[in-house]
């Protein structure tokens, strides 16, 4: 399987500023998912995009998926300390249940 | 919450004693999953399980074995084990079709 890349690798922002991760990927994709793990802690999924979709929303999240650049954005707007924390796109491609991950971004909010 | 627990939580072991980590679900979902989290790669998959007693090999499933010999548990075992086992290991659970996985707490192996 191909592994996702996300960028930035790490992301240093104020309280209140927004934050946004992108994540590509190479192959045809039935929907693509974005999870945040805290420090020692194991992977909390946040919100799950269908190849069908284009955008989503869930509180302060947004996510868009273009499945033409294959490529993925999560944003998270107004952000706060307690945002601090590493994000993870993966991707269940079309042939399977599994999900491939990307390597991360970690994000630092400080107050 | 669906209900994962892993065991041990942590286990300092020497190189080439076996090792074997559980994952329980509570959630009968059919899918589970074996990942290791080590810095700069991210999750890599080891092995994974569609139903009790199918499994199947993931991308780094070197030195790595499976056991489900019921929906709510599956084993990992590392042979013998070696320090490039020393890592975090994470299970997972799926119901199937379009949906998240649910992640277990993880398990920090260190092999001396």
């Amino acid at each position: 399987s191909q592994q996702g890349e996300e960028d930035p690798q790490a992301l240093s922002i104020q309280e209140g500023e927004n934050a946004t991760m992108n994540c590509s990927y190479k192959t045809s994709i039935n929907n693509l998912q974005w999870y945040r793990q805290n420090s020692g802690r194991g992977l909390v999924h946040l919100i799950l995009i269908r190849s069908n979709e284009r955008e989503k929303h869930s509180g302060r999240l947004r996510v868009t998926l273009d499945t033409s650049k294959k490529s993925s954005s999560l944003l998270i707007t107004a952000s706060r300390a307690a945002d601090t924390a590493s994000y993870f796109c993966a991707f269940q491609e079309t042939s399977g249940s599994r999900l491939t991950f990307g390597e991360g971004t970690q994000l630092t909010v400080n107050p | 919450d669906a209900g994962i627990t892993q065991s041990p939580r942590h286990k300092v072991t020497e190189t080439g004693t076996p090792v074997t980590l559980r994952c329980h679900q509570t959630e009968n979902h059919r899918y589970m999953y074996w990942y290791r989290q080590d810095p700069g790669h991210g999750l890599r998959l080891i092995h994974y399980s569609y139903g009790v007693k199918d499994t199947d090999k993931g991308e780094v499933s070197d030195g790595y074995s499976v056991s489900r010999s019921k929906t709510e548990d599956f084993l990992l075992t590392l042979e013998s084990a070696t320090s490039s086992q020393t890592s975090v290991y994470f299970c997972a659970t799926h119901p199937g079709g379009g949906y998240e996985q649910y992640f277990g707490p993880g398990t920090r192996l260190t092999v001396t």
